[in-house]
């Protein structure tokens, strides 16, 4: 079993959609959670963070955290042609750099 | 505002050669990281440095050697090109604790895609 494990997608939802992207993991010392978007030919750029459980609004944005069950999410609302990208979930037990785990990504296509 | 830069974008090497990823950063960041990301994988650490003349292995370091002779500098160097390293890299740096609440997180590079024929 992969220590994390993303929904490999491609996913693609019309403009306006509900988008929900979905990380599982199996380290249950993780506490650190952040979601990188990653553009096309593009750096994976920091878009939520969340320490331990609970959720985080950002805009159109939610980032929830389940620790009991080991999975985190990224809602996207009203969804745009601009969240076309590539999700990574990273997480870490300490806020080490060197010890963030990524998963390998979800890709996102919102059709106009 | 630079942040991390590396270069080159793209390259094309033959397999036994061998060539160096630069990577250079402008935030004063003590740590300093080298991924690879290849499809479905998502990003692998290969080597990382938390200062000037420290370095350390990540998960996937083989294939690989790295220096780091000042704060802003950490290349990456590829010794006998193997086609198992085709893949994008990425430079990245980080102040010594990730606390993004504080906008303290890893910063990274814009990549750079390497095809090893």
């Amino acid at each position: 079993q992969k220590e994390v494990e993303q929904d490999p997608g491609p996913l693609s939802v019309p403009e306006g959609a509900i988008v929900s992207l979905n990380c599982t993991y199996s380290n249950s010392a993780f506490q650190y959670f952040m979601w990188y978007r990653q553009y096309s030919r593009k750096g994976p750029e920091l878009l939520m963070y969340t320490y331990s459980s609970g959720n985080k609004e950002d805009g159109r944005f939610t980032a929830q955290v389940d620790k009991s069950s080991k999975y985190i999410s990224l809602f996207i609302r009203d969804s745009q042609p601009s969240d076309s990208a590539t999700y990574l979930c990273a997480m870490s037990d300490d806020n080490y750099g060197q010890n963030f785990v990524f998963g390998p990504g979800t890709r996102l296509s919102v059709l106009p | 505002n630079a942040g991390v830069t590396q270069t080159p974008k793209f390259r094309i090497l033959k397999i036994g050669q061998s060539m160096t990823l630069q990577c250079t950063q402008d935030m004063n960041h003590n740590y300093m990281y080298w991924y690879r990301q290849d499809p479905g994988m998502g990003l692998k650490l290969i080597y990382y440095s938390v200062g000037a003349g420290i370095t350390d292995k990540g998960e996937v370091p083989n294939g690989y050697n790295v220096s780091r002779s000042t704060t802003e500098d950490f290349p990456l160097r590829l010794e006998l090109a193997a086609p198992s390293q085709t893949s994008v890299y990425f430079c990245a740096s980080s102040t010594n604790l990730v606390r993004p609440h504080s906008g303290n997180t890893i910063y990274f590079g814009e990549g750079s895609w390497l095809t090893v024929v």
